[in-house]
């Protein structure tokens, strides 16, 4: 299995503001998850992320407020842009395993006041 | 499009016994199958998976998932839960193949009493 980590762990921002959350993953893989889990709700996912190409992003999520980067085969961050207190959740990565498990960082809770 | 039902949002039971999680899914291609665990203020942890094959499969800490494709179910069991089996539970399905992201259910907090 693969070891995530994520950077921060917790925020508390304030409106209009941005926070860029990093992913760290110990091995190199190809694809790379972005999911939302909004107060007591399940998981709902913003992007896909794959190496060399633009992440694909799901009905309701936008390049705009959410951008992300994805350098290289270990790594990738997500932004939330001009967040309001709704952007109030916890951002989580994955990433793909060998056999289409997929492995989930801590997550970073964010606070938006 | 895949989606997930899960149709219970709590289930208290007092330990040491049995419990099913029921998980449904609706998609038009064959699907994987997932079992997550959340404990308090921690990620997600796989519990088990079914990909192809028996559909009987076990995981860990003395979790099994029977896979039943006429009834599009995945429903997850255990003979004894232990105090320390409190925690969210999210079934979640993917196409393998095709569409990679994993599409979840709603979760069930299962809540184990002493």
């Amino acid at each position: 299995s693969a070891v995530i980590s994520q950077k921060p762990s917790r925020d508390i921002c304030q409106r209009g503001t941005s926070l860029t959350i990093q992913c760290q993953v110990d091995s190199q893989v190809t694809m790379m998850f972005w999911y939302r889990q909004q107060p007591g709700q399940s998981l709902t996912l913003i992007a896909t992320a794959n190496q060399g190409s633009e992440a694909t992003y799901e009905s309701g999520f936008v390049i705009d407020k959410f951008p992300i980067s994805r350098p290289n085969l270990t790594f990738s961050t997500l932004t939330v842009s001009n967040m309001s207190p709704e952007d109030s959740s916890i951002y989580l990565c994955s990433v793909e395993g060998k056999a289409y498990e997929q492995y989930f960082g801590p997550g970073t809770r964010l606070t938006v006041t | 499009a895949q989606s997930v039902t899960q149709l219970d949002s709590q289930v208290p039971v007092f330990e040491e016994a049995p419990v099913e999680l029921r998980c449904n899914y609706s998609s038009s291609v064959s699907v994987y199958l997932f079992w997550y665990v959340q404990y308090p203020n921690q990620g997600l942890q796989l519990l088990l998976k079914y990909l192809s094959g028996s559909t009987l499969v076990k995981g860990i800490n003395g979790f099994e998932a029977e896979f039943n494709k006429s009834q599009t179910s995945f429903h997850l069991r255990k003979p004894s839960v232990h105090i320390s089996d409190t925690a969210e539970y999210f079934c979640a399905v993917s196409e393998g193949t095709g569409r990679r992201a994993l599409t979840f259910g709603s979760g069930t907090r299962l809540q184990v009493q002493p």
